[in-house]
Parts: structure tokens; C-alpha cells; sequence
């Protein structure tokens, strides 16, 4: 089992310009989340989606957009990127529902706007 | 503000000697759950308690709860050189266990 993947690992764009970050999971976890992580700031969530087809905010949503492909698959798009959203990004995945259920996440993908 | 914050922000300890960790939150919680990064890696699941306990352990590690208190802490007993990284706490803001908050973490460092 491969986890929970990210791709790209790396990426600088140019303010304004646009991009998705790809997750995918084959731990049949039903919840996918987005974070961001900023340096001293732990990790904050961007948006999550507790099962196919349903997805709601987190903490900070602005200037992304998710899209839950399948089971398997959670992006996240930066429409238009600005320096702000320079950052780690970490995708994660868990079963079950009720919170009592561990969170497993990906390596991350490091993204710098300039 | 977040929900989650943990103090120390950074813990420098010898080999062998224990961590203790502190987290605290603002909302009710059904559980807490403490995750450890290493340096450019994701985050790894470390231990969870649920808000009826008050004590739980896992190896070396020992999570206390304080629901009165609104505060958990994380002790690693004789601590060891792979154990340098940063630790963080989690909670839950709604009642589905979906809308998590991390607090900023504990950078620990494990001298040898």
C-alpha cells in the first residue's frame, strides 16, 4: 500500500498563475483533509471532505477550491496564487467518523509564489 | 486563536531524560489526539484519549487529559536521539470529529 500520496513534491509559481495539488489514498478512508502549514503556525485546515461527494470549509478557505474526485482522490486548486499562499501543503486521510479515528497524511508538497 | 496550543514552543532534553509537553484547548472536545513530525516529513498519529479518560499510555509515551482544565499533556519517558521532532495536539471543533485544529507544537530536541 502506497498511504496517502501527494504530487507534485515541489513547485514555484508566479503570482497569479493557477495550479491543483493532487491526493490520493488507497486506505479506503472515507474523510480527506487539506492543510496548510506555515512556519510556527502548526497546521491549519483548508478545507476537508467527510465522505465522496460532500465537502465543507476549514479554518482557511480563502483563494482554494477542492474538488473530491472518488473515494480516492482529493484535490486542492489555487486559482490565483499569490505570496501568501507560498507554504507545506499536507493531504490526510481517516476512516471511520466520530473523531476517534487517527489521521494518516501524505508527505506534503512545498509551494512557492513569488 | 487557536484551539489547540502547546508550550513549551521548543524543549531541548539530554538522552534519557523525560519530555513533558502541555496542550491546551478552548472548546469541549470527545477526544485529543498528539501527532509527531520529523524535520520536512508529514505528521504520524501518536496517541489518542477520548474525553471520559484521563490517562492513557503507549509504550513510553503517557497522555494525561484535564477536561476541567481544558488541558492534555504528552510525557515521553527516557527520551532518545530519534525522538528530536516536533509534537502536536489535536482536536475537534464540531461533533463529527471533521473540523480538526492542531496547535502550533513543541519543537523537542533530543541531544545525544
Amino acid at each position: 500500500n502506497a498511504g496517502v500520496t501527494q504530487t507534485p513534491k515541489f513547485q514555484v509559481l508566479k503570482t497569479g498563475q493557477s495550479m491543483t495539488l493532487q491526493c490520493a489514498q488507497d486506505m479506503n478512508h472515507n474523510s480527506m483533509y487539506w492543510y496548510r502549514q506555515d512556519p510556527g503556525m502548526g497546521l491549519r485546515l483548508i478545507y476537508y471532505s467527510a465522505s465522496e461527494g460532500t465537502t465543507d470549509k476549514g479554518e482557511v478557505p480563502n483563494g482554494y477550491n477542492v474538488s473530491r474526485l472518488n473515494k480516492r482522490e482529493f484535490s486542492l486548486r489555487l486559482e490565483s496564487a499569490a505570496p501568501s499562499q507560498t507554504s507545506v501543503y499536507f493531504c490526510a486521510g481517516r476512516s471511520g467518523t466520530g473523531g476517534y479515528n487517527e489521521q494518516f497524511f501524505g508527505p506534503g508538497t512545498r509551494l512557492t509564489v513569488l | 486563536s487557536q484551539q489547540g496550543e502547546e508550550d513549551p514552543q521548543a524543549l531541548s532534553i539530554q538522552e534519557g531524560e523525560n519530555a513533558t509537553m502541555n496542550c491546551s484547548y478552548k472548546t469541549s472536545i470527545n477526544n485529543l489526539q498528539w501527532y509527531r513530525q520529523n524535520s520536512g516529513r508529514g505528521l504520524v498519529h501518536l496517541i489518542l484519549i477520548r474525553s471520559n479518560e484521563r490517562e492513557k499510555h503507549s509504550g513510553r509515551l503517557r497522555v494525561t487529559l484535564d477536561t476541567s482544565k481544558k488541558s492534555s499533556s504528552l510525557l515521553i519517558t527516557a527520551s532518545r536521539a530519534a525522538d528530536t521532532a516536533s509534537y502536536f495536539c489535536a482536536t475537534s471543533l464540531d461533533n463529527y470529529g471533521q473540523n480538526f485544529v492542531f496547535g502550533p507544537g513543541t519543537r523537542l530536541s533530543v541531544l545525544p
